[in-house]
């Protein structure tokens, strides 16, 4: 099993561009989140699903959109990037119990 | 939002020495409480994740306790060693809602 993976693990933006990471799990889990961590700020939410179709908000979902057209996969959008959207991006996914994290996506907007 | 504290925010031991950290949350509508282990340049791991008053879980050198009734949680290490530094996150949820993670306490272990 892959687990959790990212896609891209790095990338480079200028400001007003738009771009998707891909989430992937391969265990069949009903739950998928995306984080974000910024230093001193630990893992902020962004937003998360409880299962294929199905999206919600989290604690900071201003200025990205989600998608899951598919129970394995989890999009994250940004429509139009801006620097302050530059962070480690994380992916995750469960079912009730622990989460299982994917390596992350290093994304920075200039 | 469900503010998950937690302190100190970093801390150094020496090698052998065994410490605590304390992990606060709100205890209305508790579901469930949630460690994880995260090194650097890694992903966050699952440590323990404990859902009754009173639990106590262990794994090797750490182990974890859990007060629902006044929100907190403590993770304890036993005879720290250098491969135990890392950022270690609680987390907490209400049933039907997704984790909420404090933002950590970094230890740093120095042989």
């Amino acid at each position: 099993n892959a687990g959790v993976t990212q896609t891209p693990k790095f990338r480079v933006l200028k400001t007003g561009q738009s771009m998707t990471l891909l989430c992937a799990q391969d265990m069949n889990h009903e739950y998928m989140y995306w984080y974000r961590q910024d230093p001193g700020m630990g893992l902020r939410l962004i937003h998360y699903s409880v299962g294929e179709g199905t999206t919600a908000k989290g604690e900071v979902p201003d200025g990205y959109n989600v998608s899951r057209l598919k129970k394995q996969n989890f999009l994250l959008g940004l429509e139009s990037a801006a620097p302050s959207q530059t962070s480690v991006y994380f992916c995750a996914s469960s079912r009730l119990g622990e989460q299982y994290f994917g390596p992350g996506t290093r994304l920075t907007v200039t | 939002i469900l503010n998950v504290e937690q302190s100190p925010q970093s801390l150094h031991v020496q090698e052998g020495d065994s410490t605590n950290f304390t992990c606060s949350f709100p205890s209305s509508n508790f579901y469930a409480l949630h460690w994880y282990r995260w090194e650097t340049a890694k992903s966050p791991e699952a440590l323990f994740v404990m859902t009754l008053n009173g639990d106590e879980k262990k794994k090797g050198r750490i182990s974890a306790t859990l007060n629902t009734k006044e929100g907190y949680s403590y993770l304890y290490i036993k005879g720290s060693q250098p491969e135990d530094s890392a950022t270690y996150l609680c987390a907490r949820n209400q049933a039907g809602t997704a984790l909420i993670f404090g933002k950590g306490t970094t230890l740093s272990v120095s042989s």
